[in-house]
């Protein structure tokens, strides 16, 4: 099993443009997690899913978008970048039962927007 | 709005030493609380979890939670210089999960 994979692992943006930030994994688990960090700080959730056809706002939803199409893949689209939107994006994926409580984290995909 | 946090450090401890690690948590509906240990440039990985009173062991860790007190602590035993990284401590509250800043740990050799 891969687990999480995310791609890109890094990018650089300019200000205003678009990108898709890409999560799969191969575990069959239904939730999904979007998180951001920022340099020395904690994970803050941007979305999540619960299954496929359903996500759900976090802390910090706005400048971004989701969908969750499959149960393997939950894109996180950026629109109109901002520099406030530089951070390290985590994807983390859990399943049920014995190991309900534990999120798996992909490598993270690290942005620059300038 | 739901809130963890934690002693921001660093801690340095020697070789061999017990390292504390301590969040406190503002949500009294959050349900479970979860360590998890991130090396720098990686993804965080998962620890331990707690959701009863009372203290959960693992091997050289302890998790302590004490919901009167909103208060949930890692304790490190022999602590190696392999367990130099930054803890973070998260609870959830239903399917959403809130982190705190993290702790940064240096075991001293």
């Amino acid at each position: 099993n891969a687990g999480v994979t995310q791609t890109p692992k890094f990018r650089i943006l300019k200000i205003g443009q678009s990108m898709t930030l890409q999560c799969t994994q191969d575990m069959n688990h239904n939730y999904m997690y979007w998180y951001r960090q920022d340099p020395g700080m904690g994970l803050k959730l941007i979305y999540y899913s619960v299954g496929a056809g359903i996500t759900d706002k976090g802390e910090v939803p706005n400048g971004y978008n989701v969908s969750r199409s499959t149960t393997e893949d939950f894109p996180l689209r950026l629109e109109l970048a901002a520099p406030s939107q530089t951070s390290v994006y985590f994807c983390a994926s859990r399943g049920e039962g014995g190991s309900f409580y534990e999120q798996f984290f992909g490598p993270g995909t690290r942005l620059t927007v300038l | 709005q739901k809130e963890v946090e934690q002693n921001s450090g660093p801690l340095s401890v020697p070789e061999g030493a017990i390292a504390s690690l301590n969040c406190t948590y503002s949500d009294r509906g959050s349900q479970s609380f979860f360590w998890y240990r991130q090396y720098s440039g990686k993804s965080p990985e998962l620890i331990m979890f707690i959701y009863s009173n009372g203290d959960k062991e693992d091997g050289r860790f302890t998790a302590q939670l004490n919901k009167a007190s909103q208060y949930v602590s890692l304790l490190i035993r022999d602590s190696q210089p392999s367990d130099s990284a930054t803890y973070l401590c998260a609870g959830n509250t239903g399917n959403q999960f809130y982190f705190g800043t993290g702790t940064s740990l240096t075991v001293i050799p």
